[in-house]
């Protein structure tokens, strides 16, 4: 069975910089043919994606967020880390991970985290 | 960027009736589209993928069809428990979400 998690800081300021980790079971990213999807959704609101990372390292990004996202993967841990700069107050919400293979859309998903920024 | 517009953003309708949600790109995506539910409190989960493919344990009751510019998600006969939230997901290049239809129980 794969399970993933969010994990990282629940309250971030301003301007503030945010990582947050995504934790996978169940599969193992350096060996398995899948994307691994970022996908963020502020209270009350629509899901917005942010960016996705292929096992290739072909790696998507969201135009109006390129300039501020970057990856990095640690196999050895199964983990993967997202970093956003230059966190503002309407980026407050629920950040999930999720896996997304290539042709399927994003089969599974994490629990998601809540993510507060605030002075 | 692709931009992709869903109708209706909310939807009233009784247990029994057939109900269709559209979601409309605003470039060609062939058929690299996915449908998803979100009911409060939870993650999405997969619905449909490759616009008309029905993921591994989706009741038969949904179903997906479209191409090009223009896809639909189907509900055959909706059950209380398809109370939730919609969304249409294009992953051609770039991975947008429509903006997301709720489902509600007239």
């Amino acid at each position: 069975q794969i399970t993933l998690k969010e994990s990282g800081p629940t309250l971030v300021k301003p301007t503030q910089t945010l990582s947050l980790t995504c934790s996978f079971s169940g599969l193992s990213l350096s060996t398995t043919t899948v994307g691994v999807g970022w996908i963020r959704q502020p209270p009350g609101k629509a899901l917005e994606w942010l960016a996705l990372i292929y096992w290739d390292d072909d790696e998507r990004y969201n135009p109006s967020l390129k300039n501020r996202l970057s990856f990095t993967k640690d196999f050895s841990k199964n983990q993967m880390v997202l970093t956003m700069t230059n966190m503002d107050p309407a980026e407050t919400g629920t950040y999930y991970c999720a896996l997304c293979p290539p042709f399927t859309g994003c089969e599974d998903w994490g629990q998601g985290m809540q993510v507060a920024v605030s002075s | 960027d692709i931009q992709m517009t869903q109708s209706p953003s909310t939807l009233s309708a009784s247990v029994g009736d057939r109900v269709t949600i559209t979601c409309r790109a605003s470039q060609s995506l062939s058929h690299w589209v996915a449908w998803y539910q979100q009911k409060p409190g939870k993650a999405p989960t997969l619905l449909i993928y490759k616009a008309s493919i029905v993921h591994s344990g989706v009741p038969s009751r949904f179903s997906g069809s479209g191409s090009g510019t223009e896809f639909s998600l189907t509900i055959s006969s909706l059950q209380p428990d398809d109370v939730a939230t919609y969304y249409c997901q294009q992953y051609n290049s770039y991975f947008p979400f429509g903006g997301g239809t709720k489902v509600e129980i007239k």
